[in-house]
């Protein structure tokens, strides 16, 4: 079965500063697709950015980027110059590429932003 | 522009009554998710659908029904509510194929169970 490990709880990181977030996946597929979500207090899911396995070059959204490494099974999340609108729940989630996949997250990682 | 829409936003129930969530989407997606959320344990899936008159279990399904009769609505039903089912729920979509693999959420169903 795949599972999804966020082992940071809990992170802070100071206003402009950089963060990043951990995720370590398993998986025995060799094609599919990594998200990052964000949850802040709305409760809304948003989603910050995307990755396709089979794309060796690392996604990259504006302040947001990971860092993909497949052998290693691990896609952290850089977000650079942080700003207090980044403070959230921020969720690691897998889906494999085949039809009938199931999309699977991670515990979450808090991120607080402080001045 | 709706996206995915949840009904509804807050209940209160008391043990063992019933009820039914709605979960409803525009974007003509296939696949349609129930996740339930607990602090420390994310988001967990309950039951999934790849299409319409299709069902599938997840990690959690126990204590849970669910019914997609109809390609944009995906039905969750508690027949006799426990204090466990005390959560935060989610719908979620996805396409089947093309670049779009994310999920959309609806913004979730807060349901307590005294």
């Amino acid at each position: 079965a795949q599972t999804v490990t966020q082992s940071q709880p809990e992170m802070s990181v100071q206003e402009a500063e950089t963060v990043t977030l951990s995720c370590t996946y398993d998986t025995s597929e060799s094609d599919y697709y990594l998200f990052w979500y964000k949850q802040p207090p709305s409760r809304q899911m948003i989603l910050v950015i995307r990755q396709e396995a089979y794309k060796q070059q690392n996604a990259t959204e504006n302040r947001f980027s990971v860092n993909f490494q497949k052998a290693a099974k691990s896609f952290s999340l850089k977000i650079s110059d942080s700003q207090l609108g980044d403070a959230a729940m921020y969720f690691c989630a897998y889906r494999p590429a085949g039809t009938a996949s199931k999309l699977t997250f991670g515990t979450g990682t808090r991120l607080q932003v402080t001045l | 522009n709706a996206g995915v829409t949840q009904t509804p936003k807050f209940r209160v129930l008391k043990t063992g009554q019933s009820m039914t969530l709605l979960c409803a989407q525009d974007m003509n997606h296939e696949y349609m998710y129930w996740y339930r959320q607990d602090p420390g344990m994310g988001l967990r899936l309950i039951h999934y659908s790849v299409g319409e008159g299709t069902t599938a279990k997840g990690e959690v399904p126990d204590g849970y029904n669910v019914s997609r009769l109809k390609k944009q609505n995906f039905l969750l039903g508690l027949e006799s509510a426990a204090p466990s089912q005390t959560s935060v729920y989610f719908c979620a979509s996805s396409y089947i194929g093309g670049r779009g693999k994310e999920a959309f959420f609806g913004q979730g169903t807060r349901l307590t169970v005294v």
